[in-house]
């Protein structure tokens, strides 16, 4: 079974450029989540997509930051403009459950993104 | 590679030891805890779950504890070798009325000398 796939692997831009991440959850997987992990702590969720709704964007800066998942299946984070402060690995995880259920999510290798 | 984390406490072991790794959880409305291991410049893995209902599950070398009574959480590693370094993480997992909601702790660091 192939696993999360996210792209790029590594981005550098500048403060107050744009920057977009994407992710591809594992095939069937009906739920998709954006984490935010800084140098050193635990993953943070960003938002919680459910096909193509979002079940949760409480902890998203939307002043600045967006994500997408049109169609239910690949997802794009947006960044707009970037901070110094957003300096981090943006991890996308998948799980299978719909409403409710217990199903353990699993992670792609992320996209660090380092600003100047 | 990159660390995933410079300042976490960490834990070494000799190889073949066993290795403890201990995780205070803060939700007592939290039924489902998870353990991850993340390697330098790669994602959490999953390793192993348990639900609210049980106090003990066993994987492959690694045991799951968990005690609700003081929101702590275990994970035991037996025969500890060089590829189980990396870093670990304890995730709690509240269900709500559309889908979970996972908070990850603090992380620990395993060391496993040769």
């Amino acid at each position: 079974e192939a696993g999360v796939a996210q792209s790029p692997r590594y981005k550098i831009i500048e403060k107050r450029q744009s920057v977009a991440f994407w992710c591809n959850p594992i095939s069937g997987h009906a739920t998709l989540y954006w984490y935010q992990q800084i140098l050193g702590q635990g993953p943070k969720l960003l938002i919680q997509f459910q096909n193509n709704g979002v079940v949760d964007d409480s902890q998203l800066p939307k002043d600045r930051f967006s994500a997408e998942r049109l169609k239910g299946v690949d997802s794009t984070l947006k960044i707009q403009p970037a901070k110094l402060e957003d300096s981090a690995v943006y991890l996308c995880a998948s799980s299978l459950e719909g409403q409710g259920g217990n199903q353990p999510q699993h992670f792609g290798d992320g996209t660090r993104l380092s600003i100047l | 590679g990159e660390s995933v984390g410079l300042h976490l406490p960490t834990l070494s072991v000799q190889e073949g030891d066993n290795s403890i790794i201990n995780c205070a959880y803060s939700n007592s409305a939290s039924d489902y805890f998870i353990w991850y291991k993340q390697e330098s410049g790669k994602g959490p893995q999953f390793i192993i779950d348990i639900r609210s209902n049980m106090d003990k599950r066993q994987g492959q070398r690694v045991t799951v504890l968990l005690n609700k009574t003081v929101k702590h959480l275990s994970l035991q590693i037996a025969a500890t070798q060089p590829g189980d370094s990396a870093v670990y993480f304890c995730a709690e997992n509240r269900a709500r009325n559309a889908g979970n909601m996972l908070t990850f702790g603090g992380g620990t660091r395993l060391m496993v000398k040769p």
